[in-house]
């Protein structure tokens, strides 16, 4: 979707290296979202972000969402094999109805 | 506690023909929302169903409809398939404002 862009679309790195996917939206977010899919399967919920400057973990993976509540990033600590998959962040522009335009995702390679 | 359910899991239709998709969801998620997901791109939202009506809907033209159960199951439905409509379709569900659990998708081949 044009209204939500990610970057970088794909990511190889080493295993225990750090690393940082982005998402920038066009118009303010209500709420955004982040998941994690394998190829060919459905969406794993990582996290979910709706007050500006919010921040949240879980395990070795911390998202933000910026104090305008128009870009968010996802950071991965320490990378391990059973992170790679595609990350997708998705945007919710109307608030309490769960529809959800999504990014066209990040694809990521750990290197053991 | 099962988690959002599809079937069929992979379908091959010739085109023109009808397809119908179904989707059993959470246990106490009372919201169906559909997707379809091309190669390579993000999901694209199809449409919403809470009881038993259509709320929202996507981009999508009307050879794609849908149904919602009572007991919250729903049922995607495409008529007149085209090549284009090739792709992962996936089913969420929810319950108020709280995150979409997502079914592992049904991959549709159009030949």
């Amino acid at each position: 979707s044009q209204e939500l862009e990610q970057s970088p679309q794909s990511l190889i790195v080493q295993e225990g290296k750090n690393l940082t996917i982005n998402c920038t939206s066009s118009k303010t977010l209500y709420g955004l979202y982040w998941y994690k899919q394998k190829y060919g399967e459905g969406l794993i919920f990582l996290m979910m972000l709706q007050k500006g400057g919010e921040e949240k973990s879980h395990e070795k993976i911390t998202a933000k969402l910026d104090e305008k509540k128009q870009q968010s990033s996802l950071h991965i600590t320490a990378s391990q094999p059973s992170h790679a998959g595609i990350y997708l962040c998705g945007a919710d522009y109307s608030g309490g109805y769960q529809k959800v335009t999504f990014g066209t995702g990040t694809k990521l390679q750990v290197i053991p | 506690d099962a988690g959002v359910t599809q079937s069929p899991t992979h379908l091959i239709k010739t085109r023109g023909q009808q397809v119908t998709l179904r989707c059993s969801p959470k246990s106490g998620h009372d919201t169906v929302s559909w997707y379809q997901q091309a190669l390579g791109q993000g999901p694209q939202f199809i449409f919403q169903y809470y009881e038993e009506e259509e709320r929202q809907r996507g981009n999508f033209p009307d050879r794609f409809s849908g149904h919602q159960f009572p007991n919250y199951s729903s049922e995607l439905n495409v008529n007149a398939l085209l090549l284009g409509d090739s792709a992962l379709y996936l089913c969420a569900s929810t319950r108020g404002y709280t995150e979409a659990f997502f079914g592992q998708g049904t991959r549709l081949t159009v030949v």
